[in-house]
């Protein structure tokens, strides 16, 4: 199974919701992340989790928070978001580091997020 | 600091053309990755090639080829015999070393295949 799975595919929601996105992994993979892309853009780092623990925050506003619970899955909890984090939203999962170095990212389909 | 230029912001060539994307990158780092991917229509960025610095050897797969050279700071990326499903934005992306697990994208370039 090389596969990164996120639900949902799209997802609406106005500025006092409360809704979280979902990214799933079978690799094996310990490194997970999360980018946001808008438009046009390439993507941009969000979150990286390694070994379920969050070793890297982008500064991301607090309106975005990233959970690890187990080694297969990373959520992104949304609140109170505004028009501009409307974007899609990546997941990845790597391996961590390894003899040969860094490895690849794989990435899932992404949650189309529009905040109304 | 770590840079990649993608200078093509769009290329349209018609069904069977070859074509080559470039990237270009920067870094102080004497050991970094390289990397391509493609992201169709429907988002998902697809990882196409992985190139360590200390490997100069460039790679072909299937109708896929990359060249890589370090004196020219330069990964380019050739699809021959292009089709009208690599109609897609592709990304060329750099990993240092140094930079812990940061993926430096570049701008993306637009290619689309005309039937």
């Amino acid at each position: 199974d090389t596969e990164v799975t996120q639900t949902p595919k799209h997802l609406v929601m106005g500025m006092t919701n409360k809704k979280s996105l979902k990214c799933e992994q079978h690799m094996g993979h310990r490194a997970m992340y999360w980018y946001k892309q808008k438009a046009k853009k390439p993507p941009e780092l969000m979150f990286v989790y390694s070994y379920e623990k969050l070793s890297i925050n982008e500064s991301v506003p607090s309106r975005f928070s990233p959970e690890c619970p187990n080694s297969s899955l990373l959520n992104l909890h949304l609140h109170a978001l505004q028009p501009e984090d409307s974007a899609l939203y990546l997941c990845a999962s790597s391996q961590e580091r390894s003899l040969a170095g860094v490895n690849e990212q794989f990435f899932g389909p992404g949650t189309r997020l529009t905040v109304l | 600091a770590q840079k990649v230029t993608q200078a093509q912001t769009e290329i349209s060539v018609v069904e069977k053309e070859d074509v080559t994307l470039d990237c270009v990158y920067e870094t102080r780092d004497t050991t970094y990755y390289l990397f391509w991917y493609k992201q169709p229509p429907s988002g998902e960025l697809v990882f196409l090639i992985r190139r360590n610095s200390f490997d100069e050897q460039n790679e072909i797969s299937g109708r896929y080829s990359w060249n890589f050279q370090k004196s020219t700071s330069s990964f380019n990326f050739t699809i021959t015999a292009s089709q009208v499903v690599d109609s897609a934005v592709y990304f060329c992306a750099l990993l240092s070393s140094g930079s812990a697990r940061q993926l430096t994208f570049g701008s993306g370039t637009q290619l689309t295949v005309l039937p």
